[in-house]
């Protein structure tokens, strides 16, 4: 069974990192592209960042561009998602997306949630 | 600009059909998206991917109640025999190279 367990969400103020983790089981990790999406309150998902197997290939969402870093750990099995200079609107679910390849999202974990606020 | 556009809402009666619709924008009208389903209080769970074709491909443990087509700039996602589990939003979503676009959603109410 493929599962897909964020963590590492919490209540930051504004300007503080946080780093998110998505463990995954259930499929050969390395060998699948991964996401990042965030969900704020009441809105659609927003994608928000992306890499490749072997992590040469990253790419993030403007709206993030330059504050948060996309990584992974293929020995571990992990996803991970370095946000610094954290902003209010930056508060929103945010769960990690498996690529089934060529961009299809099938694999979501259950979220978890970051809230900046002062 | 690669965008997808859906209606904001839909509603059908329990045991009835309905279809709900996604644009891409004019220049990216070949290609190719998924839909996901959001039910209250949980995360996204993908249903199909949906090709300018028409031909659609089902994720696992999807029933065949769920059905995707295309024309021209459209997708399509139909749901046959609504349930009352049913009612959620749907999302549509695409992607380009280093870009990752989802629709604004369709919140779907089963009367």
């Amino acid at each position: 069974e493929v599962q897909l367990v964020e963590s590492g969400g919490a209540l930051v103020q504004p300007g503080r990192s946080l780093r998110l983790s998505c463990a995954v089981s259930g499929f050969t990790f390395s060998g699948y592209e991964m996401n990042w999406v965030r969900q704020a309150p009441g809105k659609g998902p927003e994608w928000v960042a992306y890499i490749s197997t072997t992590g040469n290939n990253i790419y993030y969402a403007d709206s993030v561009k330059g504050r948060f870093t996309i990584s992974r750990d293929n020995a571990k099995n992990s996803l991970y998602l370095q946000m610094n200079s954290l902003r209010v609107v930056d508060t929103a679910v945010y769960y990690c997306a498996k690529d089934k390849g060529g961009g299809v999202f099938d694999y979501w974990g259950q979220g978890t949630l970051v809230t900046v606020s002062s | 600009q690669l965008v997808l556009t859906q209606s904001p809402s839909a509603s059908a009666s329990l045991g009835a059909s309905v279809k709900l619709t996604c644009t891409l924008s004019s220049e990216h009208s070949t290609y190719a998206i998924a839909w996901h389903q959001q039910q209250p209080e949980k995360g996204p769970r993908y249903l199909m991917r949906v090709d300018s074709d028409g031909s659609h491909s089902r994720g696992g443990g999807i029933p065949d109640r769920f059905s995707g087509s295309s024309s021209g700039a459209e997708r399509y996602l139909t749901i046959s025999s609504l349930q009352s589990e049913d009612e959620a939003d749907y999302y549509c979503q695409t992607w380009g190279t280093g870009i990752r676009v989802f629709g604004g959603g369709t919140k779907l109410t089963v009367l």
